[in-house]
Order: structure tokens, then C-alpha cells, then sequence
């Protein structure tokens, strides 16, 4: 029972640069989220997805886009990375928020 | 949108002291949750409150949803070096979407032996 991963763990881009940030859970959760943390403002929601098939925006979903591809995936991708997306994003599931360990990523 | 104070910001305690840390909304909550996270990795769910004046622990940990619903308390007894870490609350408003979770911005525990 892995719980949520994330992947990849750390990744480096170029501003303009294109990725998308993987996320499964094997909880059967139908929730699904994804966070930023940026320090000294705890975490803030992107967007998430309450069911398979079904996504809504959250506080900070501006340069994001999301694909709920079945009840176990949830990805998150930045079509065109700008510096301030460099943050910690953490995809999380189920109602009470089980969080995965993190992507670290930097966009010069 | 929702608005969370989280306090203190930060902690420096020595070993076998009691901490408190609390957190207050603009709003009416009906759910406050309450997580530790440790450098490098995710938040980790410490306690779950579901009902105003409830109050619940988890070992050494003790936590109440507050009787006005715009607040909660956390407590650890008699701290240990493995309590360091960043502690979160987060909140569910009563109105508005019933499944986003408003955080706080923490609160960063330094334990010294």
C-alpha cells in the first residue's frame, strides 16, 4: 500500500519550459488535489477533482491545467513555466488530505 | 476567500515543556484538521475535529474544535526532539465548496534538548 505518489521528486526548468507532474493514489479515493507550498504561506490549492472525470479550479490556478485520467491519476501541468512556479507541489487525495511527499521544482 | 491565523509562527521549547498553538478563522468551520510536517516530505494527518467543542488526542497530542467554530487548539505534552517539525492546521468552511481545505501558514516547533 504506497498511499499517494508523486513523481518526479525534484525537477530543474527553463522559463517558457513545458511539464506535467504525475500524482497516484491507491486508497480509492474519489478526491483528488493538488497544492503549492511556498514558505511562510502554508499551502494553497490549485485545483482538485472530487470524483473521476470531474475537475474544479481552486485559489491559484492560473498557469496550470489539470487531467483527472481515471479515479487512480490525477496530474497536474504547466503548459509555459514562469519563475514564480518555482514552489513545492504536493498532490493529495481523500477527504481528510493524505499527502504525497512532493515535487520540488525550480524554473529559472 | 477564507482567512486562517495560525500562531505562533515559530517555537523554540525545551525538552519535557508543554506547547500550545491555535488557529482562528473569518469564518464558521465545520471540519479542523490538524498536521505535522517534516522537512522533505508531506504533511501527515495528526487529528481530525468534526464537532464544535469536540475534543480529541492522539497520544501526547490533544487538539479541540472550538465552541464559536472559528477556532481550534493543538497541545503537545511533555515535547520530545522528534516533535520538531512544522505543525498546519486546516479548516472546511461550513459554506462555499464542501471539499477545499483553507490552511495555515504554521507553525515551526524547535525542540532543544
Amino acid at each position: 500500500n504506497a498511499g499517494v505518489t508523486q513523481t518526479p521528486k525534484f525537477q530543474v526548468l527553463k522559463t517558457g519550459q513545458s511539464m506535467t507532474l504525475q500524482c497516484a493514489q491507491d486508497m480509492n479515493h474519489n478526491s483528488m488535489y493538488w497544492y503549492r507550498q511556498d514558505p511562510g504561506m502554508g499551502l494553497r490549492l490549485i485545483y482538485y477533482s472530487a470524483s473521476e472525470g470531474t475537475t474544479d479550479k481552486g485559489e491559484v490556478p492560473n498557469g496550470y491545467n489539470v487531467s483527472r485520467l481515471n479515479k487512480r491519476e490525477f496530474s497536474l501541468r504547466l503548459e509555459s513555466a514562469a519563475p514564480s512556479q518555482t514552489s513545492v507541489y504536493f498532490c493529495a487525495s481523500g477527504g481528510g488530505g493524505f499527502f504525497g511527499p512532493g515535487t520540488r521544482l525550480t524554473v529559472l | 476567500g477564507q482567512q486562517l491565523n495560525q500562531s505562533p509562527q515559530s517555537m523554540f521549547i525545551q525538552e519535557g515543556e508543554d506547547v500550545s498553538m491555535n488557529c482562528t478563522s473569518s469564518s464558521i468551520f465545520n471540519t479542523w484538521l490538524w498536521y505535522k510536517q517534516e522537512p522533505g516530505e508531506g504533511p501527515v494527518l495528526l487529528i481530525a475535529l468534526y464537532k464544535a467543542g469536540e475534543l480529541t488526542s492522539n497520544g501526547r497530542l490533544t487538539a479541540q474544535f472550538g465552541i464559536t467554530r472559528k477556532d481550534s487548539f493543538l497541545n503537545i505534552s511533555a515535547s520530545i526532539p522528534s516533535d520538531v517539525g512544522i505543525y498546519f492546521c486546516a479548516g472546511r468552511a461550513a459554506s462555499g465548496s464542501a471539499r477545499q481545505l483553507t490552511f495555515g501558514s504554521g507553525t515551526q516547533l524547535t525542540v532543544l534538548p
